[in-house]
């Protein structure tokens, strides 16, 4: 049973066109992560979201918290090929310590 | 934020051999880490939570005898193969835990193993 459900899994777009990710559980969860991962490193943590109805933006990178905490969207305006990469979303169930993973979405942007 | 070094990069070992990674938080006293492992194109699936100065946590279906895991210091948790087979070869990532700012986890760069 996948406890954070993430789609699409693989997403293939033009360079500049808009595309989002989601990430949605039937849990609560007291705190989300979203992650890119390169090929053959680790997970680098892009931001944090803890507070229902949540909204935090880095450059052309848009996160929300649902307002239930049960699921989170990554939106991504004007995408480009750097933006290409592994995209996780990990989130903390309310009153466990383990992050839980959804499976990814394997973003690739075109030239 | 706060900076997870792994030791090694990747290993190339022979079938029946065991392999130790090392997890080493440069600088956060970490009471707590985390061992993933993420096959080819999956997403990171847990291992197991280490405790320090306590026995590790295990997932359900890990073994406990196969995957030994010491976390002896506030900055050092190390993992070790046992008697590692072709089926094992994976990426294995490590993570310690930051209370503050949300519960955020930061992970090491992993350790590419494979087992001929």
């Amino acid at each position: 049973t996948q406890l954070l459900e993430q789609s699409p899994q693989f997403l293939s777009i033009q360079e500049g066109e808009n595309l989002t990710v989601y990430c949605n559980s039937s849990s609560v969860f007291s705190s989300l992560q979203w992650y890119r991962q390169e090929p053959g490193e680790g997970p680098v943590l892009l931001v944090t979201v803890v507070t229902g109805g949540e909204v935090k933006k880095l450059k052309r990178l848009t996160f929300q918290f649902g307002d239930a905490r049960k699921d989170s969207s990554l939106h991504i305006t004007a995408a480009q090929p750097g933006d290409t990469g592994l995209y996780l979303c990990a989130g903390i169930i309310q009153g466990a310590q383990k992050l839980v993973f959804g499976q990814g979405t394997r973003l690739t942007i075109n030239p | 934020g706060a900076v997870v070094s792994q030791h090694p990069s990747w290993v190339i070992c022979k079938s029946g051999t065991s392999v130790k990674i090392e997890c080493r938080s440069l600088d956060f006293q970490a009471t707590t880490m985390f061992w993933y492992r993420q096959f080819p194109k999956q997403s990171l699936m847990l291992m197991a939570t280490s405790n320090e100065g306590s026995k590790a946590t295990y997932e359900q279906g890990v073994e406990k005898d196969k995957f030994l895991i010491n976390h002896a210091s506030l900055t050092l948790s190390t993992l070790t193969v046992t008697s590692a087979h072709p089926e094992d070869s994976s990426f294995y990532i490590c993570s310690h835990l930051d209370l503050k700012g949300g519960e955020t986890q930061y992970f090491g760069p992993g350790t590419r193993l494979l087992v001929l």
